[in-house]
């Protein structure tokens, strides 16, 4: 079974500063992608950023990037230059291909504060 | 459609009364999901469907709960009998395969806000 951790329910930080969002997988699957979204207050859960298990390279997004640490099997998010718009809820997910389908699975979210 | 759609956006219902909550996947994906999100909590998955089939629907929580997916297109999840701790947010997502990789990102709805009174 395949399990997302998100250890930081709420985070701070002022505005142009860098954050980062941890999360951590557990997965017995040497194939898998692992995703981040933004849920902002309206509710839409928006694509941010993308990263496969056989990417050698972090992924990079304009100011998203993914530190992937497969070793410690951790896929932080790291929002560079903060603006006041990134405040949100940010969910880290992970799927398996298996079988030749799928099921997303998600974490429990952060929720991140830009403040002036 | 450009992006996924949901139906509708907001329904408030009584206590015993059947919903249906409509989702309209962005022109041709094949992998259509359903999830829900209870109040300040994470996706809880409900059910998958790849075409017309739906290959997992491990993620139902009760029989009252059930989904079609007609022509490969628009899906339809049906709660009968609501109760009030049906209440919550349903997303449903959509990709354009079954494997998710950098063409095949799942792209999701604003959701449908459903009140259970």
């Amino acid at each position: 079974a395949q399990k997302i951790t998100q250890t930081q329910p709420g985070m701070f930080v002022q505005e142009k500063e860098a954050v980062t969002l941890d999360c951590t997988y557990d997965t017995s699957d040497q194939s898998y992608g692992l995703f981040w979204y933004k849920q902002p207050s309206s509710g839409e859960m928006i694509f941010l950023i993308y990263q496969g298990s056989y990417d050698e390279q972090n992924a990079t997004e304009g100011r998203y990037s993914l530190n992937f640490q497969k070793a410690r099997k951790s896929a932080n998010l790291v929002i560079s230059a903060s603006q006041l718009g990134d405040s949100a809820m940010y969910f880290c997910a992970m799927s398996v291909a298996s079988g030749g389908s799928y099921i997303p699975t998600f974490g429990r979210g952060t929720s991140l504060i830009v403040h002036p | 459609g450009a992006g996924v759609s949901q139906s509708p956006s907001n329904k408030v219902t009584e206590k015993g009364k059947d919903v249906e909550l409509r989702c309209d996947p962005i022109s041709g994906h094949t992998a259509l999901y359903w999830y829900r999100q209870s109040l300040g909590q994470g996706l809880e998955f409900l059910i998958y469907f790849q075409g017309n089939s739906a290959p997992d629907k491990s993620g139902l929580p009760s029989d009252r709960f059930s989904a079609e997916r007609t022509g490969g297109s628009v899906s339809t999840l049906t709660i009968q009998r609501t109760q009030q701790e049906d209440s919550a947010v349903y997303l449903c997502a959509s990709s354009q395969g079954a494997w998710a990789g950098i063409g095949n990102t799942i792209y999701f709805g604003e959701g449908s806000w459903l009140t259970v009174v």
